[in-house]
């Protein structure tokens, strides 16, 4: 299982519940990206990290969503009091170099968050 | 206007054709990529072009940056190619790792 994984698969919250959504990325790999795809669209890049660091979270839609990678593997996708707008696929990346865009991105299955 | 523009949105063929996505952009890039997601949401990366060509078995992606267009072409298209393609481009900034992404082109193949 050298790929990326995300988890949970899915997961359905009511509205102005937390959710924390998981990625495993490669190991060793050093940038990881989140993505919101929304149905019918293409994905929308949330936050790139560089190991440990968040060095872009402008795709960030509001203070409600919240990123982190404290040992530059795991990393963890935080969205507290959920509206139904963030109803959504939500999918990690990671990438083996810095500068992630550049190269080859290995993406995981997604979660598929749907809030009620 | 969204930056990444692709064509067709859907795209239906007969299995052998010949399939050509393009996919048009409105600002400066350092890199494209073409990715593949089949239903369930899995994504391939299949290319990332910064000039020029690149071939990988049946599948042709081409860049052209001065026209600001890239296409993917299949050859000898097959049932199982039948997925979305997406268009993503590396915008010209400085240290800015953000992928923009087209709506992608759903493709289906017919036996």
């Amino acid at each position: 299982g050298a790929g990326v994984s995300q988890s949970p698969r899915y997961k359905v919250a009511k509205r102005g519940q937390d959710v924390a959504l998981r990625c495993d990325p490669i190991s060793g790999h050093v940038s990881l990206f989140w993505y919101q795809q929304a149905l019918g669209q293409g994905p929308e890049f949330l936050t790139y990290f560089q190991n440990e660091a968040q060095l872009d979270k402008s795709g960030l839609p509001s203070d409600r969503f919240f990123a982190e990678r404290p040992e530059g593997s795991v990393s963890t996708l935080k969205i507290q009091r959920t509206q139904q707008e963030d109803s959504a696929v939500y999918l990690c990346a990671s990438s083996p170099y810095p500068g992630g865009s550049y190269n080859e991105q290995f993406f995981g299955p997604g979660t598929r968050l749907t809030v009620l | 206007k969204n930056e990444v523009e692709q064509s067709p949105q859907n795209l239906t063929a007969q299995e052998g054709e010949f399939i050509t996505i393009n996919c048009s952009y409105s600002v400066g890039i350092s890199a494209l990529h073409w990715l593949q997601q089949h239903p369930g949401g899995g994504i391939v990366s299949l290319f990332m072009l910064s000039s020029g060509k690149k071939k990988h078995g049946r599948l042709i992606a081409t860049i052209n940056i001065q026209e600001k267009h890239s296409s993917l072409h299949i050859t000898a298209s097959h049932p199982r190619d039948s997925a979305v393609y997406i268009c993503a481009v590396r915008l010209l900034n400085f240290g800015n790792e953000k992928l923009t992404f087209g709506t992608g082109t759903r493709l289906t193949i017919i036996p």
